[in-house]
C-alpha cells in the first residue's frame, strides 16, 4: 500500500508570496492532519479535516488555511509568507476514527526569504 | 491547555543495554498515545500505540502506560545505534498533542 505523499519536497519562496502545499492519504483513510515543524517550537498541529469538514483547528492566525476533497486529497494554503513560516510541513493520515494512529507524509520544506 | 512533556535529553544509551523514554501528560481526557521515532531530516514513524493501562510490547519495544499516574513510556531493549533519533510522545485530545521529543544516542 502507498504510504502519504507530499507535493513539492521543496518550495523557496519570499516573503509576502503565498503558496499551496499539498498531501495525498494513504488509500482508505479520511483524515488528513497538517503540522507545522520547526527546531524552536517542534510539532505543531495546524489543522485536522475529516471528510471534507474540518474538524480541529489549531493555533495559528489566519493565514494558514487548508481543505480537503472529496477523494480525501487535502491542500493547506499560506498567505502573506512570513519569514517565521520557515519549517517543515507535514501530512498526516488516519482512517479517521477518534484514536486512529496516524502516519506522516515525508514533508515539504518551506524556506521564506 | 492540554500538554505532553518529555525530557528533551540528550540520552545517551550503550549498545546493547535498554533505553528507556518518559512522557507525562496534564490531562486525564487522553485516552491514546503514541511513540513516533524520527531520524534527523526525516518525517515522524509510528512505532507503537497505547490505549489501555499496563505493557504492550513490539519486538524490541515496550510501551507502558500508568493512566494514574499520567504516564507514557517506551522501554527499548537491545539498543542499537540504528535506535538513535528523537522519540516524540504524543497524546490524543481531540487532535494529536506531541512532546518536545527526547534525543535518543546509542553509543556502540
Amino acid at each position: 500500500k502507498a504510504g502519504v505523499t507530499q507535493t513539492p519536497r521543496y518550495l523557496i519562496k519570499t516573503r509576502g508570496q503565498q503558496v499551496t502545499l499539498s498531501c495525498s492519504p494513504i488509500s482508505g483513510h479520511r483524515s488528513v492532519s497538517w503540522y507545522q515543524q520547526t527546531p524552536g517550537q517542534g510539532l505543531q498541529f495546524l489543522f485536522e479535516y475529516f471528510s471534507e469538514t474540518q474538524r480541529n483547528k489549531g493555533n495559528f492566525p489566519g493565514r494558514f488555511s487548508g481543505r480537503q476533497f472529496s477523494n480525501s486529497r487535502s491542500e493547506m494554503n499560506v498567505s502573506t509568507l512570513e519569514l517565521g513560516d520557515s519549517a517543515l510541513y507535514l501530512c498526516a493520515s488516519s482512517l479517521g476514527q477518534i484514536d486512529s494512529e496516524q502516519f506522516f507524509g515525508p514533508g515539504t520544506r518551506l524556506t521564506v526569504l | 491547555q492540554k500538554e505532553v512533556e518529555q525530557n528533551s535529553g540528550p540520552l545517551s544509551v550503550p549498545e546493547g543495554a535498554i533505553a528507556s523514554l518518559n512522557c507525562t501528560y496534564s490531562d486525564r481526557g487522553s485516552q491514546s498515545f503514541f511513540w513516533y521515532r524520527q531520524y534527523s531530516g526525516k518525517s515522524p514513524e509510528l512505532i507503537m500505540f497505547i490505549y489501555s493501562n499496563g505493557d504492550k510490547e513490539d519486538g524490541r519495544f515496550t510501551a507502558q502506560l500508568n493512566k494514574a499516574s499520567q504516564y507514557v513510556s517506551l522501554l527499548i531493549r537491545d539498543s542499537q545505534p540504528s535506535d538513535s533519533a528523537t522519540y516524540l510522545c504524543a497524546g490524543r485530545y481531540g487532535k494529536l498533542t506531541f512532546g518536545t521529543g527526547t534525543r535518543l544516542t546509542i553509543i556502540p
